[in-house]
């Protein structure tokens, strides 16, 4: 019965490869969220969604790019990966965009 | 550009005693939120406890209460009888925006340590 999840939860990989990292709620939330935990656990949002439309994009490299086929899933690519790239990503939902926010577990992306 | 300030990087209480983590916010709206989350080393982020700006009342959650002073910009979080299981960060975070843009800011953190 997990409420938000995502996968997966560690991912290690090398320098100009791309990735995704994939989230999904069974909350019913019409809003979902990309935040990056940098290695000082400051957390700061990337993008959001709200019922598959775009709502937030925050000054993030367009290497991001955040994909939402249903607005269950809020799915994140990353391409040529760079060593600054390295942190905790969380994906959040929200039943709408001005009430709390419930996180998945974190994908610990490592850029070796 | 709004801000939210937690002073005190690190932090440790006695079990069972009682301990303040501090927070201010800047901001030039009226109407907004203010949230603690909890992230212990399992790195799962959890609601501690939220309050709206247009409340007066502080709002309380089991030991954990806030001392909510919107004139001073102040949101502190109490624990109450501390727990070794509240060893853990605790993001201070204010959400603002308008309609359909809303988004969190999270301040910095404070590692809280409860010693046995």
């Amino acid at each position: 019965d997990t409420a938000v999840s995502q996968t997966p939860k560690y991912l290690v990989t090398q320098m100009g490869n791309d990735k995704s990292i994939k989230c999904e709620q069974n909350l019913g939330h019409d809003t979902m969220y990309w935040y990056k935990q940098d290695s000082k656990k400051f957390l700061k949002i990337m993008f959001s969604y709200n019922n598959k439309e775009l709502i937030i994009n925050e000054t993030v490299p367009n290497r991001f790019s955040p994909k939402s086929p249903d607005k269950a899933h809020l799915n994140l690519h990353i391409n040529s990966l760079e060593l600054g790239d390295s942190a905790v990503y969380f994906c959040a939902s929200s039943p709408d965009s001005k009430y709390e926010q419930y996180f998945g577990p974190g994908t610990r992306l490592t850029v070796t | 550009a709004q801000t939210v300030t937690q002073s005190q990087p690190e932090m440790s209480v006695q079990e069972a005693e009682t301990v303040t983590l501090s927070c201010t916010y800047d901001t030039s709206e009226s109407n907004y939120y203010l949230f603690w989350y909890k992230q212990p080393p399992s790195r799962q982020m959890i609601l501690v406890i939220r309050q709206e700006a247009y409340k007066q009342q502080n709002a309380t959650e089991n030991r954990f209460s806030v001392n909510f002073q919107k004139a001073a910009k102040s949101f502190s979080l109490k624990i109450s009888d501390s727990q070794l299981g509240d060893t853990a960060m605790y993001f201070c975070a204010f959400m603002k925006g308008t309609s359909g843009t809303y988004k969190y800011i999270f301040g910095t953190g404070t590692r809280l340590k409860v010693l046995a």
